[in-house]
């Protein structure tokens, strides 16, 4: 069966310092990866989605970035937080293929002061 | 832009009652529609796919299509306190990678 890990759990990052999430899957090869972020009140925003080691789409202009060094890994970086930036950010993996649905790990709590 | 549009809730039902969530979309071309719980403080989980017009039943779940009418929505059968949770509206567009999420119906059943 496949998994996918998120870490951490919570982070607390003061206003612009760095950031990176880490993102892994595991029992599957080759799929398509998910960057999202959920605000308070808000829907699931998607960040950034890739479909091979290298190729990232973003969706969203701002000061994250996302990379895909190794099949089943999937960071997400900045180099200089804002307070906009909290919130709940979720990592999520499908088949490739036109109807698979997306299954998503844990979450990282993100807290910007 | 593709919208996809639920009611915020929160909808209370009784214990043993049928919750009905519903579900709008903009893009007519959509192919694949998702339903996901997700419980205060928790990631989403998958609960419902459906792609074609009709029912679909899973358990205690059913899910409804109508691309006609261009809406989708989730009926919970004797539901449960342990079903209190929002439920998150997903749908694919044609030929894109992207899930186009609803902001979710918040539903409590009340014991």
């Amino acid at each position: 069966s496949q998994t996918i890990h998120q870490w951490p759990a919570t982070l607390v990052q003061p206003v612009g310092s760095p950031l990176s999430l880490e993102c892994t899957v595991e029992g599957t090869s080759n799929p398509n990866l998910y960057w999202y972020r959920q605000a308070a009140g808000r829907g699931l925003q998607l960040l950034f989605y890739s479909v091979g080691i290298g190729q990232i789409s973003s969706e969203v202009p701002q000061n994250l970035s996302a990379s895909r060094p190794q099949d089943r890994q999937f960071i997400l970086s900045s180099k200089k937080l804002l307070l906009s930036d909290s919130g709940f950010y979720l990592c999520a993996w499908s088949w490739t293929g036109p109807n698979q649905p997306q299954h998503f790990g844990d979450g990282t709590r993100l807290s910007i002061l | 832009q593709k919208e996809v549009e639920q009611n915020s809730g929160p909808l209370s039902v009784p214990e043993g009652a049928i919750a009905s969530l519903n579900c709008t979309y903009s893009d007519r071309g959509s192919q694949s529609f998702f339903w996901y719980r997700q419980y205060s403080g928790k990631s989403p989980e998958l609960i419902m796919s459906i792609y074609s017009n009709g029912d679909k039943e899973d358990g205690r779940f059913t899910a409804q299509l109508n691309k006609a009418s261009q809406y989708v929505s989730l009926l919970i059968r004797d539901s449960q306190p342990s079903d209190s949770a929002t439920y998150l509206c997903a749908v694919r567009g044609a030929g894109s990678y992207q899930l186009t999420f609803g902001k979710g119906t918040k539903l409590s059943v009340i014991p």
